[in-house]
């Protein structure tokens, strides 16, 4: 069974920084691309960062850009995104999503998601 | 950057057919794939690549993609299919692809 547990997220000032981590199991982690996706409270889904299996090919929200990184740990099942210079408008609900195949492919899995907070 | 536009509410009676659309300059030659919320869940995905549908997906879930619309039908409605719908492409011409739509709350009357 695909597991996707998502972890990190809490309450940080604007300005400051956060990392997220998404620890998968139940299928081969390094043959998929993996992706973030957040959604504010009573809004829409966003998508805000993704990247293939190797680590070759990453891609990024106009959003987050210059302020987010993605990465991947594939000896460890994990996904990260480091968040810096958060802003309220970053607040929502991190979820961590599979693609299902190739680097750009629709999300067959997703995680319960970590809220994060920015208030001062 | 690339837009893709939905209406917000669609209503329709139980045991007939809900029509959601999704709008984008020549998403005809993009694959959409479309996902449903239900509230204080995770999306799930219902049709990728425009009509195909993961196994555990009924049958009365299909879509549609031509021209600047594809479509997400929804047959013979039941109440467990309320929910908030959105579609999603990848937009190859950038380098910051992932692109959802603004969602579309399905009300079973």
């Amino acid at each position: 069974e695909v597991q996707l547990v998502e972890s990190g997220g809490g309450l940080v000032q604007p300005g400051r920084s956060l990392r997220l981590s998404c620890a998968a199991s139940g299928f081969t982690f390094d043959d998929y691309a993996m992706h973030w996706v957040r959604q504010a409270p009573g809004k829409g889904l966003e998508w805000v960062s993704g990247i293939s299996w190797n680590s070759g090919s990453i891609g990024y929200a106009d959003s987050v850009k210059g302020r987010f990184t993605i990465s991947r740990d594939n000896a460890k099942n994990s996904l990260y995104l480091q968040m810096n210079s958060l802003r309220a408008e970053d607040t929502a609900l991190y979820y961590c999503a599979k693609g299902s195949s190739g680097t750009w492919a629709p999300f067959d899995y997703w995680g319960q998601g970590t809220l994060v907070t920015v208030s001062s | 950057s690339y837009v893709l536009t939905q209406p917000p509410s669609v209503s329709v009676a139980p045991g007939q057919t809900a029509r959601i659309t999704c709008g984008g300059n020549n998403i005809g030659s993009k694959s959409v794939h479309w996902y449903q919320q239900k509230p204080g869940q995770a999306p799930v995905l219902v049709v990728y690549d425009d009509s195909d549908r993961p196994s555990g997906i009924p049958e009365r879930f299909s879509g549609s993609n031509s021209g600047n619309t594809a479509t997400l039908t929804i047959s013979r409605v039941e109440a467990g299919d309320e929910a908030d719908y959105y579609c999603q492409v990848w937009d190859s011409s950038s380098d910051h692809p992932g692109v959802f739509g603004t969602g579309t709350k399905v009300t079973v009357l």
